[in-house]
This record gives structure tokens, C-alpha cells and sequence, in this order.
């Protein structure tokens, strides 16, 4: 059965940069599917990311392209998300997903100083 | 981007009535492919999102039959026919169509 579980610090200051883990058991993210992370901001809104190819290639929201990158290392079997400049605005519950089939419990990530 | 609009934004129900909720999208989810790429989440409070409804009508393996989903171009319709307790959350239509991906608003369902 495939997991996913997302880490990283629940707390970042304005201005820095967020960076998030999510591994992956069950499935190996080399073998097929794109890899993605969203966000769910306070209240109910939304918002897909961007993701990772099992080949690799990656492709971004644009609303975030100058300020994010999504990254692998396929012997952990685990993908990256960096957000950089982060402002109070990119307080969220970030998740990791295999398309939207599969979810990891997600993280709370703070921006406040 | 997409925008898909998703009504009501909160639905109140009693234990086995039946309720729908729609998703309105800003242009057609129809993909030169022929497929239509609309889905539908329910995220139960404090539980990552689950996949209930895929390509517009398909129900994801696991799910109730109680769920259905219908609709075409821009207009879709989740029915639930008989909600029980474990439905109560929020719902989502996304779309993967168009990049990038897209989500509605959401829809609450709480009890009556």
C-alpha cells in the first residue's frame, strides 16, 4: 500500500525559506505518476503547486514559478518542495500527493516572526 | 486559470436525505483526448483529502455507491443519496484539464 508523509518545520520566518520532505513507502517514484504537492490555506481555498515527474521533469503553478522548486532523491524514494521569500500569506497545510489519489496527512506550516 | 465555482458553499442535512452539490467551471473540462478531467474530494476534518469521483462519473474503488457524479462541458453534479454521519466535510470538485490543476471553493456538509 502506498504512504506518503510529509516533515518539516511547522514554523517559518517571513522573508525565509520553507522546506519540505515527503517519503514515499509502497511505491517507487521512479516507476510511474507525477508527484505533487498542494497547499490548503486557512479557510477552505486550495491550491495545487506543482510536481515532479517520475522521469524527473517538474512543472510549477505559475502563480509560484519564480519562488518555488520541487526536487528528488530517488535512493530515499523521497521529494522535496522549497518555497523561497515566503510571506504570511504561505501559512497553509502543505500536502504531498500522487496525483490526487494518494495524500500524505500534511504539515502546518506557519509564516510569522 | 479555471475557475471552477462550486455551490452551495454550505449544505445542511439530515441523516438519509439526499443532497447535490455543483461545480461550475469558467470554460470546458473537455480535453482534446475526449476525457473529461473533473474529480470530487471530501476532506473530513482533521483527514487529508480522498478521492471519491474521477473523470466526472467514475467512482474511486472503496468508495460508497451512495456517491455519484454526473455533468459535461462546464457544469457537474456530485449527489450523495442518503448521507450518513461519516459524510459530513468538505467537498471539492478539481480539475486537471487545463494547467494548472484547479480546485472549487468547497462545500460543507454538517448535520441539520
Amino acid at each position: 500500500e502506498i504512504q506518503l508523509q510529509e516533515s518539516g518545520p511547522g514554523l517559518v520566518k517571513p522573508s525565509q525559506s520553507l522546506s519540505l520532505t515527503c517519503s514515499v513507502t509502497g511505491y517507487t517514484i521512479t516507476s510511474g505518476y507525477d508527484w505533487s504537492w498542494i497547499r490548503k490555506f486557512p479557510g477552505n481555498k486550495m491550491e495545487w503547486m506543482g510536481y515532479i515527474s517520475y522521469s524527473g521533469s517538474t512543472n510549477y503553478n505559475p502563480s509560484l514559478k519564480s519562488r518555488i522548486s520541487i526536487t528528488r532523491d530517488t535512493s530515499k524514494n523521497q521529494f522535496f518542495l522549497q518555497l523561497n521569500s515566503v510571506t504570511t500569506e504561505d501559512t497553509a497545510t502543505y500536502y504531498c500527493a500522487r496525483y490526487i489519489r494518494y495524500w500524505g496527512q500534511g504539515v502546518m506550516v506557519t509564516v510569522s516572526s | 486559470d479555471v475557475v471552477l465555482t462550486q455551490t452551495p458553499p454550505t449544505l445542511s442535512a439530515t441523516i438519509g436525505q439526499s443532497v447535490s452539490i455543483s461545480c461550475r467551471s469558467s470554460q470546458s473540462l473537455l480535453h482534446s483526448n475526449g476525457n473529461t478531467y473533473l474529480n470530487w474530494l471530501l476532506q473530513r476534518p482533521g483527514q487529508p483529502p480522498q478521492l471519491l469521483i474521477y473523470l466526472v462519473s467514475r467512482l474511486e474503488s472503496g468508495v460508497p455507491n451512495r456517491f455519484s457524479g454526473s455533468g459535461s462541458g462546464t457544469d457537474f453534479t456530485l449527489k450523495i443519496s442518503g448521507v450518513e454521519a461519516e459524510d459530513l466535510g468538505v467537498y471539492y470538485c478539481v480539475q486537471s484539464t487545463h494547467a494548472p490543476p484547479t480546485f472549487g471553493g468547497g462545500t460543507k456538509l454538517e448535520l441539520k
